[in-house]
């Protein structure tokens, strides 16, 4: 089955500066890729995913994603963190033909003034 | 269009104590599924329903019977709680050609 691991637990930036967020995969095959946020109390939202082709793929909010298949990644970046972005951002893997979709632990960012 | 609803949005229960939670979608989606999310763990996979009539063990079944009632509704049942289930529980639909999951607003259970 397909595993993702997101390394960092918690990550500090301050408002205004730049954001990379980091995920691994594991999956014999092309994926299917999400990026989701949680806000405190609230359900998950999608942010962006990739299923083929161009493999920077832009998502809501300003953030965006690469996928690198050499490298098992699927990183979350955003040029400019607002503090409305405070949150959890988990990344999560699927496959074709498979009901079994797989979540990171998940990130939580805290933004500083 | 409300996507996926659940009730209730928060319960306590004492041990032993049995509860069900209800789950529903009106996106005509085929399948639903139920997780679990705990600190530091993401969100596991209970159990899940590609279709009407069907439902399918995830990664933590044990101590959880679901239903799938009809197209729109899915219901998670704890029969005799215990503290290990006190989490937040969420019913998704995937949906959009992809397996998307599009989430509800969660149930936060604690069991004492």
């Amino acid at each position: 089955a397909q595993s993702v691991t997101q390394p960092d637990i918690h990550i500090t930036v301050s408002e205004g500066a730049s954001l990379e967020l980091r995920c691994n995969y594991s999956y014999g095959a092309t994926p299917y890729l999400f990026w989701y946020v949680q806000s405190p109390g609230q359900g998950l939202q999608l942010l962006l995913k990739y299923f083929s082709g161009d493999t920077l793929v832009q998502g809501i909010k300003g953030f965006e994603a690469e996928f690198k298949r050499s490298q098992s990644s699927f990183n979350l970046r955003k040029p400019s963190v607002h503090w409305s972005d405070a949150a959890e951002y988990f990344c999560a893997v699927g496959a074709p033909n498979n009901n079994d979709m797989r979540f990171g632990a998940g990130t939580r960012l805290t933004v500083k003034p | 269009n409300a996507g996926v609803t659940q009730t209730p949005k928060f319960q306590v229960l004492k041990t032993g104590q049995s509860m069900t939670l209800q789950c529903a979608q009106d996106m005509n989606h085929n399948s639903m599924y139920w997780y679990r999310q705990d600190p530091g763990m993401g969100l596991r996979l209970i159990y899940y329903s590609a279709s009407e009539g069907t439902t399918d063990k995830g990664e933590v079944p044990n101590g959880y019977n679901v239903s799938r009632l009809n197209k729109r509704e899915f219901s998670l049942r704890l029969e005799s709680a215990a503290p290990s289930q006190t989490s937040v529980y969420f019913c998704a639909s995937p949906g959009g050609g992809y397996n998307e999951q599009f989430f509800g607003p969660g149930t936060r259970l604690t069991v004492l």
